[in-house]
């Protein structure tokens, strides 16, 4: 069935470094590419997402690229922050169905 | 802002038992789900909903029902609760059914003993 492989699964970076999430998808159907952020004890919010017909995207600190023919695309975060330590999820959509990647723990260290 | 909620943060239930998880938005959406969120797998689609009284079964409907009478509310019963069903549910809403952005409720965490 279609899966979402989602790298690393845990991530440390010292403060103002810069993190990169990387999740490769099978299903070539998808088009739809969002990233969610689950705080400890929360819920998962959305933070960025990507069409199918988009590159790259940025919102301030953080940037999504998308590279279809490798049916891969990534989370790019600059200058983090501690308040961007949670747990980040990928996920490749096509119309209703939502493969969500396992996971990546950032902790951004002080 | 959308508001999904979640009845209870927490619920401890025995084997055998039939559990109720009701989830309600507030946002007029169609669509529904419910997921469970397990360690290391990530968030697994259990059933959806585009309409009142309309379901389909996702990835893992093994075991779980559901019920939308009322268009803000969906509910995910679990007819005779295991403990492999021990995990967090969370449930989400969307305005728009296909490639598009959906809005997650806090979450349940149960435990069946």
């Amino acid at each position: 069935g279609e899966n979402v492989e989602q790298h690393p699964s845990t991530l440390s970076v010292q403060e103002g470094d810069s993190a990169v999430i990387k999740c490769t998808y099978s299903d070539s159907a998808s088009n739809y590419f969002p990233w969610y952020k689950q705080e400890l004890g929360k819920r998962p919010q959305l933070i960025i997402d990507i069409r199918s017909n988009v590159g790259e995207k940025k919102d301030q600190r953080i940037a999504v690229t998308l590279n279809k023919t490798a049916k891969h695309f990534s989370l790019h975060i600059t200058e983090t922050q501690p308040e961007d330590s949670a747990v980040y999820f990928c996920a490749a959509v096509r119309t209703y169905k939502y493969i969500f990647g396992t996971g990546t723990r950032l902790k951004v260290l002080a | 802002d959308v508001k999904v909620t979640q009845s209870s943060r927490y619920l401890v239930k025995r084997t055998g038992e039939k559990v109720f998880l009701e989830c309600v938005q507030d946002m007029d959406h169609e669509n529904m789900f419910w997921y469970r969120q397990d360690p290391g797998l990530g968030l697994r689609l259990i059933y959806f909903s585009y309409d009142v009284k309309m379901k389909e079964k996702g990835d893992i409907p093994e075991g779980y029902s559901v019920s939308r009478e009322k268009k803000e509310r969906f509910s995910l019963i679990l007819e005779s609760a295991s403990t492999n069903q021990t995990s967090m549910y969370l449930c989400a809403s969307s305005l728009v059914l296909a490639d598009n952005e959906q809005f997650f409720g806090p979450g349940t965490r149960l435990t069946v003993l």
